[in-house]
């Protein structure tokens, strides 16, 4: 297996505009995280879904953020409108299980200008 | 309110060395305690995951304890590779659901 796959792996966007970050977890497993990472605030869950249906959503930060699991092979976290604050790398994990291993991906490196 | 927290914020250690690494939290509710490690620019690589009944766990030359009398965890590294050099994340959570500490930045050097 690839292991958990991100993508873009950069974005650069203004102000306003709507990104959307993608992930492809590892088959098979039955959860599926968010997170996103900045210097200040170190890693922070944003959602997890657990068989394709969220699970904690509390850590999204404004009505702003959104994040889909259509099936079990595919999420997308989306930004509309993007800041300058939004900044930050995130990534996706997933794993098998309760108390079990999470695989994280390379992460997806965003900059809002 | 469920923090976790590390210490030292940054350490600087010469190859070969061993190293012990701290980390306090109060999580509620608390199933595990896992540590990862993050090299610069990827993404966090799972060493350890205890439960709470567990006191010790070992992976490779990492061996991490737990006391969850005192919510306190360690990580030991044994004599330490330059390939050691990241970032060690504790994190503390009930199931899937966790908390993050803010790491503990490593430098091996030759």
């Amino acid at each position: 297996d690839a292991g958990v796959i991100q993508s873009p792996r950069h974005e650069v966007t203004e102000m306003g505009q709507e990104v959307t970050l993608r992930c492809k977890p590892i088959s098979g497993h039955d959860y599926l995280f968010w997170y996103r990472q900045t210097m200040m605030r170190g890693l922070e869950l944003l959602i997890y879904f657990n068989n394709n249906v969220p699970i904690d959503d509390s850590g999204m930060p404004e009505d702003r953020f959104s994040a889909k699991m259509p099936n079990a092979s595919f999420s997308t976290l989306k930004i509309q409108p993007s800041e300058p604050r939004d900044s930050a790398v995130y990534f996706c994990a997933s794993a098998s299980g309760q108390i079990t291993e999470a695989f994280f991906g390379q992460g997806t490196r965003l900059t809002v200008v | 309110k469920n923090q976790v927290e590390q210490s030292p914020q940054s350490l600087i250690i010469l190859e070969g060395k061993n190293c012990t690494l701290q980390c306090n939290y109060t999580v509620s509710p608390f199933s595990n305690l896992r540590w990862y490690k993050q090299d610069t620019g990827r993404g966090p690589v799972s060493l350890t995951i205890m439960t709470f009944s567990e006191n010790t766990k070992s992976n490779g030359r990492y061996t991490a304890t737990l006391d969850a009398d005192t919510k306190q965890s360690s990580l030991h590294i044994t004599a330490s590779q330059l390939s050691d050099s990241a970032s060690y994340i504790c994190v503390g959570g009930y199931g899937q659901n966790f908390v993050f500490g803010p790491g503990t930045r490593l430098s091996v050097l030759p």
